[in-house]
């Protein structure tokens, strides 16, 4: 069966630096991955799309990398902010009326 | 643009009784919706998908005779939570399929949190 790996525990990193989230995935070949932002009892935000033929995507401090040999997408955050401590989701298409598989999610703790 | 709204945002309900939660897409049309269960510390997991006009597709394992989904209009789908035990407290979420160049992304409503007593 498919499955989606992200590390469940929580990355606790210092202000200003690079945070790094992985997401792994095994047994399925998707047309794109997503990452997703969630807040505590809020719904996911969407934040960035990469397709299988791209390698790298950035959207401002964000910046994600897919390869589909590894099976793994890589979600960085520069210069990181207090701001943005929360969940962060990986989530796969199926190939089937545009749903979505996600995964455990990342808890990202920013410390000042 | 592409907002979704999800109301009621937070629920108690006597066991037995039934809950509905309305999921509005408010400045795009959405032909699907998806409704999503969460559970504390855990991934979303889907439980139906919503077609506007027609019947809703269930995951495996969801009742859709305990969950019955409407989406009677472009901009409306609504989940109702049937004879609800404690069993079935949890956080549900909807989400909307964008159009246009945003046809792979999915927009979410802020949840709805069920507690059922």
């Amino acid at each position: 069966s498919q499955k989606i790996e992200q590390n469940s525990e929580a990355l606790n990193i210092q202000e200003g630096k690079t945070a790094t989230l992985t997401c792994n995935y095994t047994n399925y070949s998707p047309a794109y991955l997503q990452w997703y932002r969630q807040d505590p009892g809020r719904g996911p935000v969407f934040l960035l799309l990469i397709r299988e033929n791209e390698k790298e995507k950035r959207k401002e401090r964000l910046k994600v990398t897919f390869d589909t040999t590894l099976k793994q997408s890589l979600f960085h955050i520069t210069a990181s902010q207090p701001a943005d401590s929360a969940t962060y989701l990986c989530a796969l298409d199926l190939g089937a009326g545009n749903m979505l598989t996600f995964g455990g999610g990342t808890r990202l703790m920013v410390k000042p | 643009g592409a907002v979704v709204s999800q109301h009621p945002s937070w629920v108690i309900c006597k066991s037995g009784t039934s809950v509905k939660i309305e999921c509005r897409s408010l400045d795009f049309q959405a032909t699907t919706m998806f409704w999503y269960r969460q559970f504390p510390k855990q991934s979303l997991m889907l439980m139906a998908t919503s077609n506007e006009g027609s019947k809703a597709t269930y995951e495996q394992g969801v009742e859709k005779d305990k969950f019955l989904i409407n989406h009677a209009s472009l901009t409306l789908s609504t989940l109702t939570v049937t004879s609800a035990h404690p069993e079935d407290s949890s956080f549900y979420i909807c989400s909307a399929l964008g159009g246009g160049s945003a046809k792979n992304i999915q927009y979410f409503g802020a949840g709805t949190r069920l507690s059922v007593l």
